[in-house]
């Protein structure tokens, strides 16, 4: 009952340092999401796939890049992190249907100083 | 662009108490409506989950409730307990993308 898995789960960067956070969902979905969540902002689309090979942007896209290259990850990269990318990521999938659920990960809580 | 609004933000009861949550969007056209539990430095838990067709949706001492019509969707919780304590958050479904409430936090106090 692994679901949506992120790695890591912590996170700390120095400004210009880069990385990639990884989805990992074992439900065979076709959509899968990054978003962030800020105090008091809610939570906030960064990018997203419907399926694998494919990739778009969100409400917050500057920043970020993603890759889809097998159904089943998802990965988020920060080229050049900065202190306002300092966050708290999740990652959710869902299925093809237009009638399905939503699956979130944990979260990775990410500081970068 | 769809709006999503849960009040209260924050919600405080005592112990035993029935309660409702309130979550209202704007755009009725909406194929799903799902409500999420987040516990503090948790991810999102799937509470429940009502497809744009169906008016109601139970899950023990919980019952979700949709009016499609009046964009408006409740959550309601009986005989709360401490450990109903968290932010409890609603979105929308309209094709591949999801709408989401900022929530309303709960404390359930003994």
């Amino acid at each position: 009952n692994a679901g949506v898995t992120q790695t890591p789960k912590f996170r700390v960067l120095k400004t210009g340092q880069s990385m990639t956070l990884l989805c990992a969902q074992d439900m065979n979905h076709e959509y899968m999401y990054w978003y962030r969540q800020d105090p008091g902002m809610g939570l906030r689309l960064i990018h997203y796939s419907v399926g694998e090979g494919t990739t778009a942007k969100g409400e917050v896209p500057d920043g970020y890049n993603v890759s889809r290259l097998k159904k089943q990850n998802f990965l988020l990269g920060l080229e050049s992190a900065a202190p306002s990318q300092t966050s708290v990521y999740f990652c959710a999938s869902s299925n093809g249907a237009f009638t399905g659920e939503l699956f979130f990960g944990e979260g990775s809580r990410l500081t970068v100083l | 662009k769809q709006e999503v609004t849960q009040i209260p933000a924050a919600l405080s009861v005592p112990e035993g108490e029935n309660l409702v949550l309130n979550c209202s969007f704007t755009d009725s056209a909406i194929y799903n409506l799902q409500w999420f539990r987040q516990d503090p430095g948790k991810g999102l838990t799937s509470l429940l989950l009502i497809q744009s067709s169906q008016r109601e949706q139970t899950s023990g001492r919980l019952n979700a409730s949709l009016d499609k019509s009046s964009g408006r969707s409740t959550l309601y919780i009986a005989a709360s307990q401490p450990g109903d304590s968290a932010t409890y958050l609603c979105a929308v479904r309209r094709g591949n993308q999801f709408y989401f409430g900022t929530g309303t936090s709960l404390t359930v106090i003994p």
